[in-house]
């Protein structure tokens, strides 16, 4: 049963363009929400998060929203840039994150020049 | 300051063979997880240590799979008997408490 949902499972926008990819959860225990960024070989990075008490986070050009009652949260990158085509990743944690993470099966995302 | 390491960053081998992988996490991290990556797939759990204390195990670790953390500090991750199905990116990942995990660069397995 996959806990986290993720969509879409590609996207190709323009430079400067904003692309948005959405996460759906199933568990109401989690409570913490990180993004993370991977590029071909490498780790995934956590570029932001967030906890349920907020409804959106900004951090550069990267924001989250959130929606509690619905169970969503999504990803926004403002004027996308081609250093920005990687695999995104949203996952989820109870206990604040300090419990293992839940991943979605990642979005692969192309910003064209 | 140096990040959460992993060693071999590659390792090829042959089914039925033992591997042990290594991960070095950031300097005074309490917690240590292991995930594993497979192509086009998100990073899946497999166990995780507050400091030498393993606290949980995923069901996906079978029985030929054994982590350890035996000061708290390093961690290995060994597979015995190796099959095709475990071939995959083995990640590492460390935090302080209940803050961030940062992920190290991972070990690619391949078992031919």
């Amino acid at each position: 049963q996959q806990q986290v949902k993720q969509s879409p499972q590609s996207l190709i926008v323009q430079k400067g363009g904003i692309p948005i990819i959405n996460c759906a959860y199933e568990n109401t225990a989690f409570d913490y929400f990180p993004w993370y960024q991977q590029f071909p070989g490498k780790g995934p990075a956590l570029l932001i998060a967030i906890r349920p008490d907020v409804s959106e986070k900004k951090e550069g050009r990267f924001t989250i929203s959130f929606n509690k009652s619905a169970k969503q949260f999504s990803l926004h990158i403002m004027d996308s840039q081609p250093g920005d085509s990687a695999t995104y990743f949203c996952a989820a944690s109870t206990q604040g994150g300090s419990e293992k993470l839940v991943f979605g099966k990642g979005t692969k995302l192309t910003v064209n020049p | 300051d140096t990040g959460v390491s992993q060693n071999p960053r590659h390792k090829i081998t042959k089914r039925g063979q033992n591997v042990t992988f290594r991960c070095d996490p950031i300097s005074e991290h309490n917690r240590l997880y292991w995930y594993r990556q497979t192509l086009g797939q998100g990073p899946e759990f497999l166990t995780y240590f507050q400091n030498e204390a393993q606290l949980e195990k995923s069901r996906l670790l079978s029985d030929r799979f054994s982590a350890e953390r035996p000061k708290g500090s390093f961690s290995t991750l060994e597979i015995q008997r190796t099959e095709q199905g475990d071939s995959a990116m083995y990640l590492c990942a460390s935090s302080l408490s209940a803050g961030t995990q940062y992920f190290g660069p991972g070990t690619r397995l391949t078992v031919l």
